[in-house]
C-alpha cells in the first residue's frame, strides 16, 4: 500500500459525459502528479500540482482540468467524454518535485461507452 | 527534444538467469533517473532511484541499476530472476537543465516475462 488513495476504482459512463476523480496524496508529500495510461500511448504525464498551485503541464487536453485543494487531495475533472479517453487514471504524489519518488495510487479505471 | 527510450517492448528469461532491462536517455545535463514497477492492475512502484555518487545503484527486490554517463543508460539488473518479477518496468528521467519543470520523462515500459 502506497498510502495514496484513489476514488472511485472504476467508473462507467456515456460519451459526452463529465466525470470527476478524487486523489488523496500521502501524509505529508505536497506534490500530486495525474498520468493516463492507455493500451498505446503508454504512461501520459498529464499535470503536477504542488502545495495547491500548478506546477507542470504535460499532454493535458482542455476538456480536463486539476485542482489540489487546501487540505492537498487532489480531483481530475474530465468532460465531453469521447471514447478515447476509456483508461486508467493514476494519481501519484511526492514530498516535492526533483529527486524525490513518486508513489503511485491503485488507479481508476474510466470506461466510456 | 528530450526523451527516454527502453528499446526492448518485451524481454523474456528464465528462471534463475541474470535479466537486463534497458534504458537510454537524451536529455541536457545530468539527470535523476528512476526505474519504477507495475504489477497487473496495480499502480507503479518505486524501485530505485539515481541522483548522484556510485554509478551502481541497490534497490527493491534484489533491483540494481547501472548509470553510464557516457553511454547515456540506466539499466536495470537482477542477477537471478525470479517469476514474480514478471511485470511491467518503466525508466524515468527528471533533467535539471534551467527549463525544466519538475515533470519526468517516462519510457514506454518494458513488459519483462520470466519462465519457470
Amino acid at each position: 500500500d502506497s498510502g495514496v488513495t484513489q476514488t472511485p476504482k472504476h467508473l462507467i459512463t456515456a460519451t459526452g459525459q463529465r466525470v470527476t476523480l478524487r486523489c488523496s496524496p500521502r501524509s505529508g508529500d505536497l506534490s500530486v502528479y495525474w498520468y493516463q495510461q492507455s493500451l498505446d500511448q503508454g504512461l501520459q504525464f498529464l499535470i503536477q500540482y504542488y502545495n495547491g498551485e500548478e506546477r507542470a503541464k504535460g499532454n493535458i487536453l482542455e476538456r480536463f482540468s486539476a485542482q489540489q485543494f487546501p487540505d492537498l487531495h487532489s480531483e481530475l475533472n474530465l468532460s465531453s467524454l469521447e471514447l478515447g479517453d476509456s483508461a486508467l487514471y493514476f494519481c501519484a504524489s511526492s514530498v516535492g518535485g526533483g529527486w524525490y519518488e513518486q508513489y503511485f495510487g491503485p488507479g481508476t479505471r474510466l470506461t466510456v461507452t | 527534444a528530450q526523451s527516454v527510450a527502453q528499446p526492448e517492448d518485451q524481454v523474456n528469461v528464465a528462471e534463475g538467469n541474470p535479466l537486463t532491462v534497458k534504458c537510454t536517455y537524451s536529455v541536457s545535463g545530468n539527470p535523476y533517473l528512476f526505474w519504477y514497477v507495475q504489477y497487473p492492475n496495480r499502480g507503479l512502484q518505486f524501485l530505485l532511484k539515481y541522483i548522484t555518487g556510485d554509478n551502481l545503484v541497490k534497490g527493491s527486490y534484489g533491483f540494481e541499476a547501472e548509470f553510464n554517463k557516457s553511454q547515456t543508460s540506466f539499466h536495470l539488473k537482477k542477477p537471478s530472476a525470479l517469476v514474480s518479477d514478471s511485470a511491467l518496468y518503466f525508466c524515468a528521467v527528471r533533467p535539471l537543465n534551467m527549463d525544466s519543470n519538475y515533470q519526468l520523462i517516462w519510457g514506454a515500459g518494458t513488459k519483462l516475462i520470466i519462465k519457470p
